[in-house]
């Protein structure tokens, strides 16, 4: 693995079903965060970690749950799709806070909601 | 509230100089950052400005004034490969970490 990744790339799912949407860094990074980009709007924080262990909310955390038992991995998981989930989906992360220090984003997943 | 703005579109030549603007209203600033992002793809780093002036790395400058809330990002020589979305992103200096981006401006570069 070199720096970010994400799983899946992309997803069509059914309403009402549950998705884990992973994201995995080896950069040994403390923070990290998930966005949702939709035209028009932007980049909005869903949630982040400052480091292993803790959780904090963003602008759009509704709908939306993240862990991060190991410095490694912050999935993402929908209880319960809505349409209006659809999105693209990135990860990022940066070493400590986002102060001076520039976050590094996966690919993106892709995920539409029926 | 927070708000970012930045202008939707902006078109330029090849070679040529073009200035994209963002101004933002923050409760509380902890830096302003500029990414890149071309179509499909993730955002990548471009600069950051805590303080006020300008900062040049390479073809790309930004630079920003804290007391008026406003930074641009200065890309000289443009090439066909500037095409892209340029993300003005603010962090907030809230006790958290997080980040406010604008919308994003879409820059298109025509021979």
């Amino acid at each position: 693995i070199a720096g970010i990744t994400q799983a899946p790339t992309s997803q069509i799912l059914a309403a009402g079903r549950r998705m884990t949407l992973r994201c995995t860094q080896d950069m040994r990074h403390n923070a990290m965060y998930w966005y949702r980009q939709d035209l028009g709007l932007g980049l909005r924080l869903i949630h982040y970690s400052n480091t292993a262990g803790t959780t904090g909310k963003g602008e759009v955390p509704d709908g939306y749950s993240v862990s991060r038992a190991n410095t490694d991995d912050f999935p993402l998981t929908l209880a319960s799709a809505v349409p209006s989930q659809t999105s693209v989906y990135f990860c990022a992360s940066s070493d400590s806070g986002p102060g001076s220090n520039e976050q590094f984003f996966g690919p993106g997943t892709r995920l539409t909601v029926l | 509230g927070q708000n970012i703005d930045q202008p939707t579109e902006m078109t330029a030549t090849e070679g040529a100089i073009v200035q994209i603007n963002c101004t933002y209203q923050t409760s509380g600033f902890n830096g302003l950052f500029w990414y890149q992002q071309h179509a499909g793809e993730a955002p990548t780093f471009l600069s950051y400005n805590v303080l006020d002036g300008l900062e040049e790395k390479g073809r790309f400058s930004s630079f920003l004034s804290r007391s008026k809330g406003y930074s641009y990002l200065l890309l000289k020589e443009l090439q066909m490969k500037d095409s892209a979305s340029y993300l003005c992103a603010v962090t907030l200096n809230t006790g958290g970490f997080k980040t406010i981006f604008g919308a994003g401006t879409r820059l298109f570069v025509k021979a």
